[in-house]
């Protein structure tokens, strides 16, 4: 079956760095996303990585590999609006998201 | 800018009544999906629709049902609404294929079914 792995809650300090793992098992790989969900809202895009390597856009990045089936999302300089849940989806041979439960980032002063 | 737009925002729903989501975007975007969130699980996907006219089955498709007329609007329909249908449910929309296109969602509809 297909199988979307991440820890359920993290918690790190104000401007600290968290970083948030993401393991899968699909048939077929078409490219992984995070989406970032604050409590009682939708989800919105924060990344696309479909080769391996590590992609940089301002406070986050995201790193892939593809043979071990990992991911992570890293996010620097916390702030407080960081406090969300981080959605895990890898597209599967069929172009559909499988979605990971999420991460829920909770963000002390 | 709306985007995407959702209607009803919450709806209590008693079992075996039939209830339609309404789904609307203005971004002419050619796919749509519906997902239901659920406590403790992903996002699964119900109903897609790659471009107007065509629709297809997700990973839980049972007891809904959805149109796709033209390019805007994509309504989800619960023909007798049971218990395990509560829930919270996102439309989202994609320009191109959502398994590699971003995928931008409504602010959802949370219905309960008693």
């Amino acid at each position: 079956g297909q199988n979307i792995d991440q820890p359920t809650e993290m918690t790190a300090t104000e401007g600290a760095i968290v970083q948030i793992n993401c393991t899968y098992q699909t048939s077929g790989f078409n490219g992984l996303f995070w989406y970032q969900q604050h409590a009682g809202e939708a989800p919105t895009f924060l990344s696309y990585n479909v080769l391996d390597g590590l992609e940089e856009k301002g406070r986050f990045s995201s790193f892939l590999s593809r043979s071990k089936g990992y991911s992570y999302l890293l996010l620097k300089e916390l702030q407080m609006k960081d406090s969300a849940s981080y959605l895990c989806a890898v597209s599967d041979s069929n172009y559909q998201l499988i979605w990971g439960a999420g991460t829920k980032l909770i963000i002390k002063p | 800018i709306a985007g995407i737009t959702q209607a009803p925002t919450s709806q209590i729903l008693a079992a075996g009544r039939r209830m339609t989501l309404r789904c609307t975007q203005d971004m002419r975007h050619n796919a749509m999906y519906w997902y239901r969130q659920d406590l403790g699980l992903g996002l699964r996907l119900i109903h897609y629709s790659n471009t107007a006219g065509t629709t297809g089955k997700g990973e839980v498709p049972d007891g809904y049902s959805v149109s796709r007329a033209n390019t805007d609007d994509f309504p989800l329909t619960l023909a007798s609404a049971v218990p395990s249908q509560t829930s919270v449910y996102f439309c989202a929309s994609s320009d191109g294929r959502g398994g590699t296109d971003t995928q931008y969602f409504g602010p959802g509809t949370r219905l309960t079914v008693l």
